[in-house]
């Protein structure tokens, strides 16, 4: 049973234009989101996070929103640069039982920026 | 520099053959996770630790083995058992007690020849 979802396996989006990426979650306990960006043969690096008591966090370029009641958060990147280019995952944790020590992550998608 | 090292980067291993991939972190980080990435798959939790001396099973044991005799080492061994070994390693840590995110290590490619 997958709890977060990345429904877009890849995006692809011209420079300078705005990207969206999307996840969805069924877990109610999840308080706590994450994206994390990804290139080949490398680790995922910390991206943005948001918490749940809040519907929008903005760090330069990438805002996350989160819609509880839809179980929804989205990543915009605004502008997308080539530098963008690599795998996002969407991650969740929350308080239950010792999962607040774990994150739950999204399968990925994979954003192409084009020049 | 604070970090968290995985090594070896690539790794080849036999069919049959127990293998240990290195995890250490200087972070100061109590918790520590192993995952395993797949194409088209994500990350899934293999095992992790909140604590020395003590560690859980994730979503995907079978197969592998850990140990936590030191709060900045947890090593993983991928046994005989482990039906489909070959794959993208990665290793994490975390502050316990919070909700925030990991820091990864750079992962171990795992090849089964």
């Amino acid at each position: 049973d997958q709890q977060v979802k990345q429904n877009s396996p890849s995006l692809s989006v011209q420079e300078g234009r705005i990207s969206i990426l999307n996840c969805d979650y069924t877990n109610s306990m999840f308080d706590y989101f994450l994206w994390y960006k990804k290139y080949p043969a490398e680790g995922p690096t910390f991206l943005i996070s948001i918490s749940s008591i809040k519907d929008k966090n903005e760090d330069g370029r990438f805002t996350v929103f989160l819609n509880k009641s839809a179980k929804h958060l989205s990543l915009h990147i605004v502008p997308s640069q080539p530098g963008d280019s690599a795998v996002y995952f969407c991650a969740a944790s929350g308080i239950s039982g010792g999962s607040n020590y774990k994150l739950t992550f999204g399968k990925g998608t994979l954003l192409t920026v084009n020049p | 520099d604070g970090g968290i090292t995985q090594s070896p980067k690539y790794l080849f291993r036999k069919e049959g053959q127990n293998v240990t991939l290195s995890c250490e972190q200087n972070l100061n980080h109590d918790a520590m996770y192993w995952y395993r990435q797949d194409p088209g798959q994500g990350l899934r939790l293999i095992y992790y630790s909140q604590i020395v001396n003590d560690f859980q099973k994730g979503d995907i044991a079978e197969g592998y083995s850990v140990s936590r005799e030191k709060k900045e080492s947890f090593p993983l061994t991928v046994t005989s058992a482990q039906k489909n070994p070959t794959a993208f390693y990665l290793c994490a840590s975390k502050v316990a007690g919070t909700g925030g995110g990991y820091t990864f290590g750079s992962g171990t490619r795992l090849t089964v020849v």
